[in-house]
């Protein structure tokens, strides 16, 4: 069974840019979360979707980023425009249903961005 | 106060002895606890969950959960080269579905 698939590995881009992330989750999990790590910090919640719907978004640092969920497949998360704290990497877990407070969740690789 | 506290690293122990790696959380109500293994430049791996108060063994990891003192611990016996690694601990905090991580602890083993 496929991980989690992120894509890009690495992007650098320049302040002002805009830059679009995308993330595979496993086949057949609904739960789709996006976490960041900013140097030297905790890897931090984003935002939660199930299928489609955003259930969470309380960590989403302000209006330049924007996630979406189309289908209830991928899901990708734009930043636009990029800020030089944006920098990080970031990375996507999935887990199977909702439900289960327990339930573990398998993270993908990770998107290390890099802000000029 | 961080809702996951982990014992500042790195950590260096010699090849075959026990690493020891500790973790504290704030919320009272935490009921799901994790420890994931992060080689660098890949993913976060899970390496064990524990729900319950006590032990639990897996191969070579135990870990240790008391919710009373809201301490999880992590030990790796027989510490072979590839442990070498940044071992995170992560909590559900309260009734939400996120997870909150410590900063993770770096364990180099010696050969």
């Amino acid at each position: 069974e496929a991980g989690v698939t992120q894509f890009p590995s690495h992007s650098v881009i320049e302040k002002g840019q805009t830059v679009t992330l995308r993330c595979d989750p496993i086949s057949g999990h609904d739960n789709l979360y996006w976490y960041r790590r900013v140097m030297g910090k905790e890897i931090k919640f984003l935002l939660h979707f199930v299928k489609e719907s955003k259930q969470d978004e309380s960590g989403m640092p302000n209006n330049r980023f924007l996630a979406e969920r189309t289908g209830g497949t991928y899901s990708t998360l734009k930043v636009q425009p990029a800020e030089l704290e944006d920098s990080g990497v970031y990375f996507c877990a999935s887990s199977p249903y909702r439900g289960a407070e327990q339930e573990t969740q398998y993270f993908g690789p990770g998107t290390r961005l890099l802000v000029l | 106060q961080k809702e996951v506290e982990q014992n500042s690293g790195p950590l260096s122990v010699p090849e075959g002895a026990i690493a020891s790696l500790n973790c504290t959380y704030s919320d009272r109500g935490s009921q799901s606890f994790f420890w994931y293994r992060q080689y660098s430049g890949k993913s976060p791996e899970l390496i064990m969950s524990i729900y319950s108060n006590g032990d639990k063994e897996d191969g070579r990891f135990t870990a240790q959960l008391n919710k009373a003192s809201q301490y999880v611990s992590l030990l790796i016996r027989d510490s072979q080269p590839s442990d070498s690694a940044t071992y995170l601990c992560a909590v559900y905090i309260g009734n939400d579905y996120k997870l909150s991580f410590g900063a993770g602890t770096t364990v180099t083993v010696r050969a």
